[in-house]
């Protein structure tokens, strides 16, 4: 039972350069999110695709892209490292979105630094 | 200032203790409200939700919400050093509940 899987686990990047996050999901959810999590700061949304072929921003937006590429997979791309990108990044999904009975399921996290 | 406050801690409480996690929240359309637990390099897990005003329990753990003050609190009764983790509070307005505010996390450690 994988739930949400989130690759790489660690990533140093020099400024300037791009990545990747990849997550997927087999639970069959709809909705699935991108949260960065830095110190004293809480978990802020990134972006979210509230199903398949939909993408939205969140209160966090600028510096990264998204990409839903089916039901299962939902990818955060960084164009261009700012060392203010360091952070621990989280996937999560959900069954829909803005539903009560519809928590959120996490990854275990990315965790990012930017040189 | 902050929508969620929540005091980081670090809480300190021996085993068989009752403990009580706290957080205030400034937005008055929030009416969905959950509590997530976070151990070290993971990623948080649900582990009470509750809608609007009231109390839920399940099993040691007791979630409250007083909308009148914007106050929402977690309890844990017989602590057990399982439970030393970040525990987040996170809360919603109607129609997106699952684009959630959270709080900054206390870090919560029970000694033997």
């Amino acid at each position: 039972n994988a739930g949400v899987t989130q690759t790489p686990k660690f990533q140093v990047l020099k400024t300037g350069q791009s990545m990747t996050l990849q997550c997927a999901q087999d639970m069959n959810h709809n909705s699935m999110y991108w949260y960065r999590q830095d110190p004293g700061m809480g978990l802020r949304l990134i972006y979210y695709s509230a199903s398949e072929g939909t993408t939205d921003k969140g209160e966090v937006p600028n510096g990264y892209n998204v990409s839903r590429l089916n039901k299962r997979e939902f990818s955060l791309r960084l164009e261009s490292a700012a060392p203010s990108q360091t952070s621990v990044y989280f996937c999560a999904s959900s069954e829909s979105l803005g539903t009560y009975n519809s928590p959120l399921h996490f990854g275990n996290g990315t965790r990012l630094t930017v040189t | 200032q902050k929508e969620v406050e929540q005091d980081p801690g670090p809480l300190s409480v021996p085993e068989g203790a009752i403990v009580s996690l706290n957080c205030t929240y400034s937005n008055s359309a929030f009416q969905y409200f959950m509590w997530y637990r976070q151990y070290s390099r993971k990623g948080p897990e649900l582990l009470m939700y509750t809608y609007s005003s009231g109390n839920k329990e399940d099993g040691r753990f007791t979630a409250q919400v007083d909308k009148s003050s914007k106050y929402i609190s977690l309890f844990i009764r017989d602590s057990q050093p399982s439970d030393s983790a970040t525990y987040l509070c996170a809360m919603s307005g109607p129609g997106t509940a699952s684009k959630l505010t959270f709080g900054t996390g206390t870090r919560l450690q029970v000694t033997l």
